[in-house]
C-alpha cells in the first residue's frame, strides 16, 4: 500500500489569495490525480499530474486556476489561485496502487474554506 | 465525463440489517470500484470488480456488476452502526477514474 499525505490539512484563506497544498508519497509513482469534493457533492477529477510533463487537466478547469508542480516521483502541489467562496472543498491527491491503476489510494484531504 | 449515479442518495437502516446501493454508468469500462468515505475523511478503497466478473465477495460486502445493463450493486450485510458513512462507486475507464454521486448511509443502533 502506499502511504500519502497533504499539507496543510485544513485552512481558511481570504478571497482572491492562493494556496498551496502539498502531496507527498512514500514511493515513487509515475501518476498523481488531484480531486476536488465539494459540500455535499461527489469527487471530481481536477487534472493528472505525470513527473516530467504537463499535467493534464479536466473539462473545466484550467492551468491558469490550478497549477500544478510535479518536481520528482514522489511529490506533486497544486495550487488553488484567486479564490472566492466557490472553491470552498476538499481537494485530495491520489495514486495508483500499481502501474496497472487498477486502484487508488488518496491522501487525507485539504480542507479548504474561502471567506 | 461519465460520472456514475447512484441510488439511493441516503439509505437509512437499523443495524443488523442488509443494505444495497446501486450504481449506473454510461460508457465501457475496465473494471468499477467501491470507496467508503466517513465524514469528514479520506475516500477508503473496499472492492475492485473487473468486466468480465459478474460478483466478487469481501467479507460482509458483495458486489455485482453487470456491464450489459451498466450498471453493479453494492450490498452490506448484517450491517453495523460503524458502517455509516457514504459510499461511491468509482469506474475506470482506462488511467482515469469517475465517481458517482454517492448514497449516504446511515445506520441506527
Amino acid at each position: 500500500s502506499a502511504v500519502i499525505s497533504q499539507k496543510p490539512s485544513r485552512d481558511i484563506c481570504q478571497r482572491g489569495t492562493s494556496l498551496t497544498i502539498q502531496c507527498q508519497v512514500d514511493s515513487q509513482v509515475t501518476m498523481m490525480f488531484w480531486y476536488r469534493q465539494q459540500p455535499g457533492q461527489s469527487l471530481t477529477l481536477i487534472a493528472t499530474a505525470n513527473q516530467g510533463s504537463e499535467a493534464t487537466y479536466e473539462s473545466g478547469f484550467v492551468i491558469d486556476k490550478f497549477p500544478i508542480s510535479r518536481p520528482n516521483l514522489t511529490f506533486s502541489t497544486l495550487t488553488v489561485s484567486n479564490m472566492s467562496p466557490e472553491d470552498s472543498s476538499i481537494y485530495l491527491c491520489s495514486v495508483p496502487l500499481r502501474a496497472s491503476t487498477d486502484t487508488q489510494y488518496f491522501g487525507p484531504g485539504t480542507r479548504l474554506t474561502v471567506l | 465525463s461519465q460520472q456514475g449515479e447512484e441510488d439511493p442518495q441516503a439509505l437509512s437502516i437499523q443495524e443488523g440489517e442488509n443494505a444495497t446501493m446501486n450504481c449506473s454508468y454510461k460508457t465501457s469500462i475496465n473494471n468499477l470500484q467501491w470507496y467508503r468515505q466517513n465524514s469528514g475523511r479520506g475516500l477508503v478503497h473496499l472492492i475492485l470488480i473487473r468486466s468480465n466478473e459478474r460478483e466478487k465477495h469481501s467479507g460482509r460486502l458483495r458486489v455485482t456488476l453487470d456491464t450489459s445493463k451498466k450498471s453493479s450493486s453494492l450490498l452490506i450485510t448484517a450491517s453495523r452502526a460503524a458502517d455509516t458513512a457514504s459510499y461511491f462507486c468509482a469506474t475506470d475507464a482506462g488511467n482515469q477514474f469517475y465517481f458517482g454521486t454517492g448514497t449516504s448511509l446511515t445506520v441506527i443502533p
